[in-house]
């Protein structure tokens, strides 16, 4: 696509239930990576792909996070059993090697 | 340790003024390259400028240069011309080497232009 796409744009969730947050890349990047921003804060990294594998899954802040990327494209990162720390935009970018970083518009979770 | 240090939370500058936002960063990597980018208040990341270690002249795009000093490690950002559009957060980031492609950000320079 001309862009990234990421879904929804909104969640609001109650604490304890589990939540997906779906990325479609730019179509033929390579790369993909999923960061979080809290309120007034930086981008805080959480994992990268390359192709289906992630060689660098240092930044998920602990195993109720993963994530998963199929067909070298659409990825979807889940947390389970959500806790209101969780509570933050999830960003997604790609890139074609390390070229061309794209971000998209992001997922601002809410857990109530 | 912080790979990539913003020590300036917030910043005002004058429209029509030019600003300097700095960015150091740490690596031992020969090899790794800077990115600026901008998020206004609509939260997009809107990438403003790279430069690559090993670029002999300082990245320039319209009003947007990159002061690049190498041995002092440090990569900041300059505005010329402040226009009110130009108010927002500023983030540097940095990729090292090849073995990576993952960006890592600093905490950011919120700028805010004065008419």
């Amino acid at each position: 696509g001309a862009g990234v796409s990421q879904s929804p744009s909104n969640k609001v969730t109650e604490k304890g239930k589990d939540v997906e947050l779906r990325c479609d890349p730019i179509s033929g990047h390579t790369a993909l990576y999923w960061y979080r921003q809290s309120l007034g804060q930086g981008l805080e990294f959480l994992i990268y792909f390359q192709g289906n594998s992630a060689p660098d899954k240092s930044g998920l802040p602990s195993d109720r996070f993963s994530a998963e990327r199929t067909g070298g494209s659409v990825s979807t990162l889940t947390i389970q059993r959500t806790q209101q720390e969780d509570s933050a935009v999830y960003l997604c970018a790609s890139s074609w090697e390390g070229v061309g970083y794209t971000f998209g518009s992001g997922t601002r979770l809410t857990v109530v | 340790a912080q790979k990539i240090t913003q020590t300036q939370p917030g910043m005002f500058v004058q429209e029509k003024e030019a600003v300097t936002l700095d960015c150091t960063y740490d690596t031992s990597d020969p090899s790794y390259g800077l990115f600026w980018y901008k998020q206004p208040s609509s939260g997009e990341m809107i990438f403003l400028i790279y430069q690559g270690s090993y670029d002999q002249q300082n990245a320039t795009e319209g009003r947007y240069s990159l002061n690049f000093q190498k041995a002092r490690k440090s990569a900041n950002l300059v505005i010329s011309a402040s226009q009110l559009g130009d108010s927002a957060m500023y983030f540097c980031a940095m990729r090292e080497g090849h073995s990576s492609y993952k960006l890592i950000f600093g905490s950011g320079t919120r700028l805010l232009v004065r008419p």
